[in-house]
């Protein structure tokens, strides 16, 4: 199995929006709606922010979305905060009934 | 509030197996399934497997003929053992919880190094 295709990193002010794409294929992202998201900051353990593409875990803040489009989904942090800088991680269920990680996504607060 | 410790080596030796171990507090192992995971230095996860509240595990495929996962109910712990160890199995080792197709509770992780 692949690994799934999300940007190295991305970038946004303050206040700002940004998105993060993650890329599988139909065996993957495109056949469930089992994806989620992770946040990791240095040195920690990933955080649970976003289950079944778009569902919230108690306690995350609703700044964090999900969405799915076919093979991709997105993850989509509104009134970007400082402490939102971090590394994303997607994971999707497979057809193999395993599951698979995206690459990770540096996001940098400017 | 659950929480989950893994311990185990820091050092192993290429060609060895590595044994880990996670201690699960504040909740029952055996009404969850659990999970490993792992970082190499720098890199990103690596989803290892898991095991369900019935004892059935599904394996990466890509580690399948190495690794296995069991659960001890009665010391309330989770257990990795991944054989022949090199270099490339350097990681920071994750236990997780498995729960609604999240992980959603996680160990602070352990550093394995593959050295001689």
């Amino acid at each position: 199995q692949s690994a799934l295709t999300q940007p190295a990193s991305v970038s946004g002010s303050p206040g700002q929006s940004i998105t993060i794409s993650c890329t599988g294929t139909s065996s993957d992202v495109g056949g469930y709606n089992y994806v989620s998201w992770y946040q990791q900051h240095p040195g920690k353990a990933p955080k649970l922010m976003i289950y079944d593409v778009s569902k919230w875990p108690s306690g995350v803040s609703t700044r964090f979305s999900g969405s799915k489009s076919g093979n991709t989904a997105s993850l989509t942090i509104s009134g970007l905060q400082a402490e939102d800088e971090a590394d994303y991680y997607c994971i999707s269920y497979t057809t193999s009934y395993t599951w698979v990680f995206g690459g990770g996504t540096k996001l940098t607060v400017l | 509030q659950v929480q989950l410790q893994e311990s185990g080596p820091g050092l192993v030796k290429p060609s060895e197996t590595l044994s880990l171990s996670c201690a699960v507090s504040g909740g029952s192992i055996s009404s969850f399934w659990w999970t490993w995971i792992r970082q190499a230095p720098g890199k990103g996860l690596e989803w290892i497997g898991y095991i369900s509240n019935t004892a059935t595990t599904t394996y990466n495929p890509s580690l399948k003929s190495r690794v296995i996962i069991l659960v001890d109910t009665s010391k309330n712990q989770v257990s990795l053992r991944l054989g022949s160890m090199t270099a490339a199995d350097t990681a920071v080792y994750y236990c997780a919880r498995y729960y609604s197709r999240g992980f959603d509770y996680w160990g602070q992780g352990t550093l394995v190094t593959v050295s001689s």
